[in-house]
């Protein structure tokens, strides 16, 4: 069965640290992997997805699949950066459901 | 380009009643989704549909029904609403393997 989990609920990083959101995921076969983020009053948006092994907003992640994990890192967090995060996974192609996470808060001190 | 809305934006219930959660994306979209969002659970896929004409069940599907009616809408229904039901619910529609796209969501809260 597809299962995402994310240990951390919430997250606090002062501005300037490193930031990393864990995930972890079950999946038997080939997982496509997101991270979506949520800002106060705003939709639900794509970050990144692990297929596209890009940089946004500074925010990067790696699919381990030895470890099955794909952690959201960030060498040096801004406040702008607090927000809910969910991990999320799909089977790969358009017939396949979407899973999320529990999501975490992170929370960025100035 | 309006993406996924959905209505109502807020909905008060009482408990047994009935009511239908309405999402049109104009993306040309194939798959659809219900989520529901609470607090410390993340977001639950409800139901799902593939394509205009199929629908799936998802972690939750309890007390829900859906319907696509055609390729743009999807509709969340609730036959007989419990305090349970009290959520955030999310519609959101992608294109094949792409990102999925979110609606603003519908507050509900059954008494």
């Amino acid at each position: 069965a597809q299962r995402v989990t994310q240990p951390e609920k919430l997250l606090s990083v002062f501005k300037g640290a490193p930031v990393e959101l864990k995930c972890n995921y079950s999946y038997s076969g080939s997982p496509e992997l997101f991270w979506y983020v949520q800002y106060s009053r705003q939709r639900l948006q794509l970050l990144l997805r692990h297929i596209s092994r890009e940089s946004i907003k500074g925010f990067t992640a790696d699919l381990n699949k030895g470890e099955t994990s794909f952690h959201l890192k960030k060498p040096f967090a801004q406040e702008e950066d607090s927000a809910m995060y969910y991990c999320a996974l799909s089977g790969g192609t358009s017939y396949d459901k979407v899973i999320f996470g529990p999501g975490t808060s992170l929370s960025v001190i100035p | 380009n309006a993406g996924v809305t959905q209505t109502p934006k807020f909905q008060v219930l009482k408990t047994g009643q009935s009511m239908t959660l309405q999402c049109a994306q104009d993306m040309n979209h194939n798959s659809m989704y219900w989520y529901r969002q609470d607090p410390g659970m993340g977001l639950r896929l409800i139901y799902y549909s593939a394509s205009e004409g199929t629908t799936d069940k998802g972690e939750v599907p309890n007390g829900y029904n859906v319907s696509r009616l055609n390729k743009r809408e999807f509709s969340l229904r609730l036959e007989s609403a419990a305090p349970s039901q009290t959520s955030v619910y999310f519609c959101a529609s992608r294109y094949k393997d792409k990102e999925a796209f979110f609606g603003q969501g519908t507050r509900l809260t059954v008494v």
